[in-house]
């Protein structure tokens, strides 16, 4: 069953802009990861949270964690067109190992 | 370079003509996994592998076997191919415990 649920399913938006996407989980985890997809190829990945963390900024990335409401955020800031992809949450659980549990993913496009 | 490859890329085949897709790492990766990915479902697991000889069943393994005879490879098999089995084929792996996984670029399976 899938753990992460993310949403908006997709978003358009004008470069420039902020982006924000959300994803929700059902179980406690260890950690919480972003992806990104571009159209057909592989995941490739952006950004870790961990369980005690809340808040996390990569360059034009910034993460948020909120355990009590299950849900993390991704804003991507001042858009480029290049972002135009597809953005995966993936959870890792206490005592998984190393496996991954995806959301369906949010497909951004930022338009010029 | 440190890669995940996965071969073929693209295959069309029929009904019930077994094939077998491959995947190598060359990053002595213990850990292997395949997952699909559908429209509206994200990615999910079909089997992993914590290490030779080590392996197990993911979320949807129905349909499929795999095998990790040697570290590197850990290919993915489809005895009787059905339809349903048409998707786009993810192979990953990553150092045992770790967080992050690295993809390879995809199969396109077709099977008519």
């Amino acid at each position: 069953s899938q753990q992460g649920e993310e949403d908006p399913q997709a978003l358009s938006i004008q470069e420039g802009e902020n982006a924000t996407m959300n994803c929700s989980y059902k179980t406690s985890i260890n950690n919480l990861q972003w992806y990104r997809q571009n159209s057909g190829r592989g995941l490739v990945h952006l950004i870790l949270i961990r369980s005690n963390e809340r808040e996390k900024h990569s360059g034009r990335l910034r993460v948020t964690l909120d355990t009590s409401k299950k849900s993390s955020s991704l804003l991507i800031t001042a858009s480029r067109a290049a972002d135009t992809a597809s953005y995966f949450c993936a959870t890792k659980m206490r005592a998984s190992g190393s496996r991954l549990t995806f959301g369906e993913g949010t497909q951004l496009t930022v338009n010029p | 370079e440190a890669q995940v490859t996965q071969n073929p890329r693209y295959l069309i085949t029929v009904t019930g003509k077994k094939l077998t897709v491959t995947c190598s790492q060359n990053m002595n990766h213990e850990y292997m996994s395949w997952y699909r990915q559908d429209p509206g479902l994200g990615l999910r697991q079909i089997y992993y592998s914590m290490n030779v000889e080590v392996t197990d069943k993911g979320d949807v393994p129905e349909g499929y076997k795999v095998s990790r005879k040697e570290k590197r490879n850990f290919p993915l098999i489809l005895e009787s191919p059905s339809p349903n089995q048409t998707s786009l084929y993810f192979c990953a792996s990553s150092l045992a415990g770790a967080d992050t996984q690295y993809f390879g670029p995809g199969t396109r399976l077709t099977v008519l």
